[in-house]
């Protein structure tokens, strides 16, 4: 069975930061490209960030390109977040996703979320 | 960027009816076109990809079609458990872009 579980939401104020990190099990971590998608209350879903199996490859959304950065620790079968200069905007609830597999991203998995509230 | 168009915000159909989904892509992405289904307070979950294959334990009465722009997800004989928020998106190119959701409501 596989598990995404996120954890690292809050609050924070506009120009803060936050890690955001994603223990997955149930799967050969190291196989497998991860994302991050977010979804703003009452709103769509919105791809953010994708890093590839062996994480030597990432792509980002214009809308965070520069401010969040994608990692992942395959040792700790756990992905990563950092968003920095974060807007009221970015409220949201962020979800971490694994790829169906390599070069097919669409999401066969995902995690519960986890809120991240921007307000002063 | 490709641009995912969900043209109905919201259906509203009667249980046991059929339900007809459409979702447009701002240029030919294939088949590369997936459909996710959301419930309230719940995550996403994956129905349909390469645009007409059901996912492991997905029912019969979904079913996706189309190719290039143009695409179509059905749900035939409305259960209660099927209404919610249906997505598509397309993974045809960086970025990876969703439709904007279409709403399944009684």
């Amino acid at each position: 069975q596989v598990y995404l579980v996120e954890s690292g939401g809050g609050v924070v104020q506009p120009g803060g930061s936050l890690r955001l990190s994603c223990a997955a099990s149930g799967f050969t971590f190291s196989s497998f490209g991860m994302h991050w998608v977010r979804q703003a209350p009452g709103k769509g879903l919105e791809w953010l960030a994708y890093v590839r199996y062996d994480g030597r490859r990432t792509q980002y959304a214009d809308s965070v390109k520069g401010r969040f950065t994608i990692s992942r620790d395959s040792s700790k079968n756990t992905l990563f977040l950092q968003m920095s200069s974060l807007r009221p905007d970015d409220t949201a609830v962020y979800y971490c996703v694994k790829e169906y597999r390599d070069n097919v991203e669409f999401f066969d998995y995902w995690g519960q979320g986890t809120l991240v509230t921007v307000s002063s | 960027e490709i641009v995912m168009t969900q043209s109905l915000d919201t259906l509203s159909v009667s249980p046991g009816e059929r339900a007809t989904l459409s979702c447009r892509a701002s240029q030919s992405i294939s088949s590369n076109l997936v459909w996710y289904q959301q419930k309230p307070g719940q995550a996403p979950r994956l129905l349909i990809y390469g645009a007409s294959t059901r996912a492991t334990g997905i029912p019969a009465r979904f079913s996706g079609s189309g190719s290039g722009t143009e695409f179509t997800l059905t749900i035939t004989s409305l259960q209660s458990e099927d209404f919610a928020v249906y997505y598509c998106q397309h993974h045809h190119a960086w970025p990876l872009t969703f439709g904007g959701g279409t709403k399944v409501e009684i």
